[in-house]
């Protein structure tokens, strides 16, 4: 159990474009997913906290605005990033929380790649 | 000072050696801690929880020393599969809700 699916796994878009990326909770109900970026060679550095029916609270330094997150159902947030930059090039991952369990699983993953 | 920390390693070690990782962290309120496993290019992959009374999974043995606040995860008889940067994780907040996790130890095991 606690299956986590992320799409696209990888994606190239031109600077200025958005681009939607989906995390799903397959089976359990996720009221929390976090939304995590990682550069080469560094650690995960989390992003924003999705809730369920409510906004996301984003880290600081994180332009709410440019990373929007909706998080509609209790298995699915989405993450877009709006206007892309070549800067904004990384791997992005979410993880979901079972309710009443610490354990986090997380997606596989979507590379993005701006140019 | 960050709030979860590792050494970047790398650390090289011959197959069939012992090799050990510490992290620390910083908020004394901490309740959980993991290790994961992150391949190249992968997401990470939960390798094991840590206990207050420490914990051993097969090759795998993690203590928690809370006095110090910190974690350790001990590899016996390494393999090459062991190959992998290990990251340290934390919870930071008393509702265990948010993790944040270390910069990792990459590991390398030569045959």
């Amino acid at each position: 159990g606690a299956v986590v699916s992320q799409h696209p796994s990888r994606v190239i878009c031109k600077s200025g474009t958005s681009v939607k990326i989906e995390c799903r909770s397959l089976d359990f109900q996720a009221t929390t997913m976090f939304w995590y970026r990682q550069f080469p060679k560094q650690s995960l550095m989390l992003m924003a906290t999705s809730n369920e029916g409510s906004k996301a609270t984003y880290e600081q330094g994180v332009e709410k605005d440019k990373f929007l997150i909706n998080h509609a159902s209790l298995t699915l947030s989405t993450l877009t990033v709006t206007s892309a930059h070549p800067e904004d090039s990384s791997f992005y991952i979410c993880s979901a929380r079972r309710d009443n369990d610490y354990g986090y699983t997380f997606g596989s993953g979507t590379r993005l790649t701006v140019v | 000072r960050k709030e979860v920390e590792q050494d970047p390693g790398p650390f090289n070690v011959p197959e069939g050696a012992t090799v050990a990782f510490n992290c620390t962290y910083s908020n004394s309120a901490s309740q959980s801690f993991f290790w994961y496993r992150q391949d190249c290019r992968k997401e990470p992959k939960l390798l094991m929880s840590v206990y207050s009374s420490g914990n051993e999974d097969g090759r795998f043995t993690a203590q928690l020393n809370r006095a110090s606040q910190y974690i350790s995860l001990l590899i016996r008889d390494s393999k090459l599969s062991d190959s992998a940067t290990y990251l340290c994780v934390v919870n930071v907040d008393s509702s265990a809700s948010k993790i944040i996790f270390g910069s990792g130890t990459r590991l390398s095991i030569r045959p």
